[in-house]
């Protein structure tokens, strides 16, 4: 079974600094990896995935990924954040069958001017 | 229809009634997942169908919980005895094929009073 540890709840950063958004799994079995996002008062949206070939994965809004398969992270990160990225962030995990996808507790981002 | 569609879009309950709540998935979109997403937490894995039949109902929290899909298509997801820790949002995605990702639709806010 897979699982998915968001190791920060919250993360505060300043408008234009870089940011890093942790996120490591579990899976005996060969995965395909997500972000998500949620923008205050909206639905989940797709920010990028992993699903095979080149491990560094860019997404919308200049966000980027990097599948570490030794590490089992796919952390995301961003290097100049601006307000409009505060959102609560979702990691998620399926096995490479594609059946359940399974979420991380999320990690809120608040970006301060 | 142009994306996933969630019925209603708030609910509100009293404790010990039944509820249900729909979703109507993206035309053509094989796989149906229900996720509930409570005040503070992540998202919890609920069901998941691969047309209509459910692979994985390892999630639902406990036998007052069921879920069904019919045609392939809409998908109910039924409380019974509604307590008041049902309470949260509970969100409908669909995906087509084998490499997901998932569209979400904007949720029911179920509050069990």
């Amino acid at each position: 079974a897979q699982s998915v540890t968001q190791l920060d709840s919250q993360v505060p950063v300043f408008e234009e600094a870089p940011v890093e958004l942790r996120c490591n799994y579990s899976s005996s079995v060969s995965v395909y990896l997500f972000w998500y996002v949620q923008y205050p008062n909206q639905g989940l949206q797709l920010l990028l995935k992993y699903l095979s070939g080149s491990t560094l994965v860019k997404g919308i809004n200049g966000f980027e990924a990097e599948f570490n398969k030794s590490q089992t992270s796919f952390h995301l990160r961003k290097p100049s954040v601006h307000i409009s990225d505060t959102a609560e962030y979702f990691c998620a995990v399926s096995d490479s069958r594609a059946s359940k996808i399974i979420f991380g507790s999320g990690t809120r981002l608040s970006i301060r001017p | 229809g142009a994306g996933v569609s969630q019925s209603p879009s708030n609910k509100v309950t009293e404790k010990g009634k039944d509820v249900e709540l729909r979703c109507d998935p993206i035309s053509g979109h094989t796989a149906l997942y229900w996720y509930r997403q409570s005040l503070g937490q992540g998202l919890e894995f609920l069901i998941y169908f691969q047309g209509n039949s459910a692979p994985d109902k390892s999630g639902l929290p406990s036998d007052r919980f069921s879920a069904e899909r019919t045609g392939g298509s809409v998908s109910t997801l039924t409380i019974q005895r509604t307590q008041q820790e049902d309470s949260a949002v509970y969100l409908c995605a669909s995906s087509l094929g084998a490499a997901p990702p998932l569209h979400f639709g904007n949720g029911t806010r179920l509050t069990v009073t």
